[in-house]
């Protein structure tokens, strides 16, 4: 079963705009973790946040995590046409290795 | 270094054929899995080795099994070809060290069909 559910399923937005994505999730987790896939392509770490930590930036990227209510956020700031891809949330749930992947958001940026 | 790398990238079967997708990691990670990716879904685990000579069940093993006898490959068996294998295949990779705060690295992809 998916432990991951995204939030919105799609999004289509202008360049320049933000764009944010939701994630829930339903067990305890080590950490939650983004991950990037251009359309037929492999996915790719964007960034990584434990258990333990709030909110973590890298570049354009902004994730938030409450572990109280078991949900994360993915914002991308000043969006670019690039940006259109899919963005998955995954969880490594407490005592296992077992990473579980969302379903994703497709993102949409119109140049 | 090459990555992951997944061999083939493409390969279509009939229902009741075997088949290994291979695949290769040179980066020393102890960590490997394989996932299925249907579409409009996201990933779903299939196998998982945290080293050579370990493996274990994913969420969805039924029809796979996997062996792991060196650092560098994880290769994944179809025993029996069924049409709801049909799906995209990802082999990714852990570094070594506290796995569950490393992210991981995922190969190309097998996109896979079953008649």
């Amino acid at each position: 079963s998916q432990q991951g559910e995204e939030d919105p399923q799609a999004l289509s937005i202008q360049e320049g705009e933000n764009a944010t994505m939701n994630c829930s999730y339903k067990t305890s987790i080590n950490n939650l973790q983004w991950y990037r896939q251009n359309s037929g392509r492999g996915l790719v770490h964007l960034i990584l946040i434990r258990s333990n930590e709030r909110e973590k930036h890298s570049g354009r990227l902004r994730v938030t995590l409450d572990t109280s209510k078991k949900s994360s956020s993915l914002l991308i700031t000043a969006s670019r046409a690039a940006d259109t891809a899919s963005y998955f949330c995954a969880t490594d749930p407490t005592g296992g290795f077992k990473t579980i992947f969302g379903a994703g958001t497709r993102l949409f940026v119109k140049a | 270094n090459a990555g992951v790398t997944q061999t083939p990238k493409f390969q279509v079967l009939k229902t009741g054929q075997s088949m290994t997708l291979q695949c290769a990691q040179d980066m020393n990670h102890e960590y490997m899995s394989w996932y299925r990716q249907d579409p409009g879904m996201g990933l779903r685990l299939i196998h998982y080795s945290v080293g050579a000579g370990i493996t274990d069940q994913g969420e969805v093993p039924n029809g796979y099994n996997v062996s792991r006898s060196t650092t560098e490959d994880f290769p994944l068996r179809l025993l029996s070809a069924a049409p709801s294998q049909t799906s995209v295949y990802f082999c990714a990779s852990r570094p070594p060290g506290t796995y569950l705060y490393n992210e991981q690295f995922f190969g190309p992809g097998t996109r896979l069909t079953v008649l």
